[in-house]
């Protein structure tokens, strides 16, 4: 089956620093969307990358799938307070029905002003 | 806000019981997905719905069972609960079964004492 490790698990960065969080998957991405969460809500759907180098913005957020379709990255310019929480990338379960994703654990970060 | 509406926010229950937990889905959205969030085992598929119907299964107990009405609205029972059903259940819905993101909803904690 496949499997999504994400490192690092927990981040503390001082305000106004950049900081990259990285998603591996066990198999070729097939999709590949990044999610942030607040702690005890739900998820809050930031990007979804589908083909091998591509990359997407989102105000201060940049996310890129590798070439490969193994593996992408989360980028945070300028880090704010509002950045904190936790990161999680999900991925279309390979072999599975499409839309039927698998997460990784989850990048908890935080933010010092 | 993600138009994904989950009810009860929060519910205590003592172990053998059983819990309906109820989700709407975002208007126009057909398919509707439920995850479980524990501490160790991260966000965990549970089950999807298209349209009524079973689409896909994922980590689902058989004490566990869900069904999709006509209104789209869907329902997770939970039944004989156990001190390991302690979780956070969320309901996510998209407008097919494809590849289109997932929108989730804020969740119902589940604590079974």
């Amino acid at each position: 089956s496949q499997e999504l490790e994400q490192s690092p698990q927990s981040l503390i960065v001082q305000e106004g620093k950049n900081l990259t969080i990285n998603c591996t998957s066990s198999k070729t991405l097939y999709g590949l969307y990044w999610y942030k969460q607040k702690y005890g809500e739900g998820l809050i759907f930031l990007m979804m990358l589908q083909k091998g180098g591509e990359e997407k913005s989102h105000e201060k957020i940049t996310a890129k799938l590798d070439e490969k379709k193994q593996q992408s990255s989360l980028h945070i310019t300028a880090s704010q307070p509002s950045h904190a929480g936790i990161y999680l990338c999900g991925a279309v379960n390979y072999g599975g029905s499409q839309g039927n994703l698998i997460f990784g654990k989850g990048t908890k970060l935080s933010v010092k002003p | 806000d993600s138009g994904v509406t989950q009810t009860p926010k929060h519910l205590i229950t003592a172990t053998g019981q059983r819990v309906t937990l109820r989700c709407s889905p975002r208007s126009g959205d057909l398919s509707v997905y439920w995850y479980q969030q524990s501490l160790d085992q991260g966000l965990q598929f549970l089950i999807q719905y298209y349209n009524g119907e079973e689409r896909a299964k994922g980590n689902i107990l058989e004490r566990f069972s869900a069904q999709q009405f006509p209104d789209l609205h869907s329902e997770l029972n939970l039944s004989s609960l156990e001190l390991g059903d302690s979780a956070l259940y969320f309901c996510a819905s998209s407008v097919a079964g494809d590849n289109s993101p997932l929108h989730f909803g804020n969740g119902t904690r589940l604590t079974v004492t």
